[in-house]
């Protein structure tokens, strides 16, 4: 069946610094990908999205690119603030039908 | 418009006990998810109604599990004979069709289970 990887956490960084959370996935059709973040105290939110190869979602500074020849869709921010500490949820969608959820990674960022 | 609103927003109960969770999914939107979140973990599909199509019940974790749908309007989970494990974050979702390419899935704020 579908599933989702991502990279384990918590990660921890200094602000202003560089994010990158790896987000890998199978799927038997040609899903559409997706990144939900969680702040805390918060319900889950859409942060980005990417329906085809080579897509690229962005959202408050964050990117994403469709990347099926890698079956990628990492998470880049090239600046993070304190605001930015949540856990992130990496997830896909085939043919609209139920998502798969990655298991979240945690980030927590330092001023 | 409103949001996905799920009540109650917590919920205390005893082992063996049963619950009852409820979501309003956003007005229009023909899809609704059911998750559970553990602490520290991932979501965890649970059941999926779209339209008047038989639900999608192959998250369920066992015959203690139920959820019904009236129309395209409100679902309400139950769990029977509550258990420890059963402790978790309840979440609702909906979405506009469930068949669209890159549709999104609007959360509510879930429901805080504990079984004492």
């Amino acid at each position: 069946g579908d599933s989702v990887t991502q990279m384990e956490g918590p990660v921890t960084l200094s602000e202003e610094a560089f994010l990158t959370i790896n987000c890998t996935y199978t799927a038997t059709g040609y899903p559409s990908l997706f990144w939900y973040v969680q702040y805390p105290g918060e319900g889950l939110q859409l942060l980005l999205k990417a329906t085809k190869a080579d897509d690229k979602g962005s959202n408050k500074g964050f990117e994403a690119t469709y990347r099926k020849e890698t079956t990628s869709f990492h998470l880049e921010k090239g600046s993070v603030q304190v605001s930015d500490s949540a856990v992130y949820f990496c997830a896909l969608s085939d043919y609209g039908q139920n998502f798969v959820f990655g298991p979240g990674t945690r980030l927590s960022v330092l001023p | 418009g409103a949001g996905v609103s799920q009540s109650p927003s917590n919920k205390v109960t005893e082992k063996g006990k049963d619950v009852e969770l409820r979501c309003d999914p956003i007005s229009g939107h023909t899809a609704l998810y059911w998750y559970r979140q553990r602490l520290g973990q991932g979501l965890e599909f649970l059941i999926y109604f779209q339209g008047n199509s038989a639900p999608d019940k192959s998250g369920l974790p066992s015959d203690r599990f139920s959820a019904e749908r009236t129309g395209e309007s409100v679902s309400t989970l139950t769990i029977q004979r509550t258990q420890q494990e059963d402790s978790a974050v309840y979440l609702c979702a909906s979405s506009l069709s469930g068949a669209g390419v890159g549709e999104t899935q609007y959360f509510g704020p879930g429901t805080r289970l504990l079984v004492l």
